[in-house]
């Protein structure tokens, strides 16, 4: 609801921009990693899902990408629209069939 | 196609008094899960179920209990509530777990006082 994205980090870009939001994760062993969108009073939209054995995965006007090397999980949305305005979570697979879910970022797009 | 279904959307409670939310959904999937999401945090698991019949505990279980009596729906009770459970709680379901998106509910906001 209004309340979840309180102290959350926020990414300001502007109607068309392209974004990138980031993730650290946490377990090497993770196979399975996934983007979910969040709007204001409302449950987690599954975006897009990677698996380990990649390290890139496109979807439409989203891009994940994966660097196991130093962990870390990225999505980018190209030309991004007002629409695109939600708090972002990665969750990560580390086993036993549980997503561990980061805290968000707020993405808000101004025109 | 209505996926997942939480009820209520909105609930106030007392200190100690109980109460049952429920989790129904349509995807004939046999993972579901229930999540808390609290300001300025990601969602934490409380318990999720593999299967009819089966429970199991996530990372947050202390004061809840849970119930898969029936494939398509998964109960979280709290048996006497407390204002530290005042959360925002969602329910998830996927087809077998692991390595395959969840799909959410719109969740339910429980105020406790």
């Amino acid at each position: 609801g209004e309340s979840v994205g309180l102290h959350l980090p926020t990414l300001s870009v502007q109607e068309g921009d392209n974004s990138i939001i980031n993730c650290a994760y946490s377990n090497s062993a993770s196979d399975y990693f996934i983007w979910y969108k969040q709007e204001s009073g409302k449950g987690p939209q599954f975006i897009i899902d990677i698996r380990s054995n990649m390290d890139k995965r496109q979807g439409q006007r989203v891009t994940v990408l994966l660097n196991k090397t130093v962990k870390h999980l990225s999505l980018q949305i190209a030309a991004t629209q007002p629409g695109d305005s939600a708090v972002y979570f990665c969750a990560e697979n580390s086993g036993y069939n549980k997503l561990i879910f980061g805290a968000g970022t707020r993405l808000a797009v101004h025109p | 196609n209505a996926g997942v279904t939480q009820t209520p959307k909105f609930r106030v409670l007392k200190t100690g008094q109980s109460m049952t939310l429920l989790c129904a959904q349509d995807m004939n999937h046999e993972y579901m899960y229930w999540y808390r999401q609290d300001p300025g945090m990601g969602l934490r698991l409380i318990h999720y179920s593999v299967g009819e019949g089966t429970t199991a505990k996530g990372e947050v279980p202390d004061g809840y209990n849970v119930s898969r009596l029936k494939k398509q729906n998964f109960l979280l009770g709290l048996e006497s509530a407390a204002p530290s459970q005042t959360s925002v709680y969602f329910c998830a379901s996927n087809v077998n777990g692991g390595n395959q998106p969840q799909h959410f509910g719109d969740g339910t906001r429980l105020s406790i006082l």
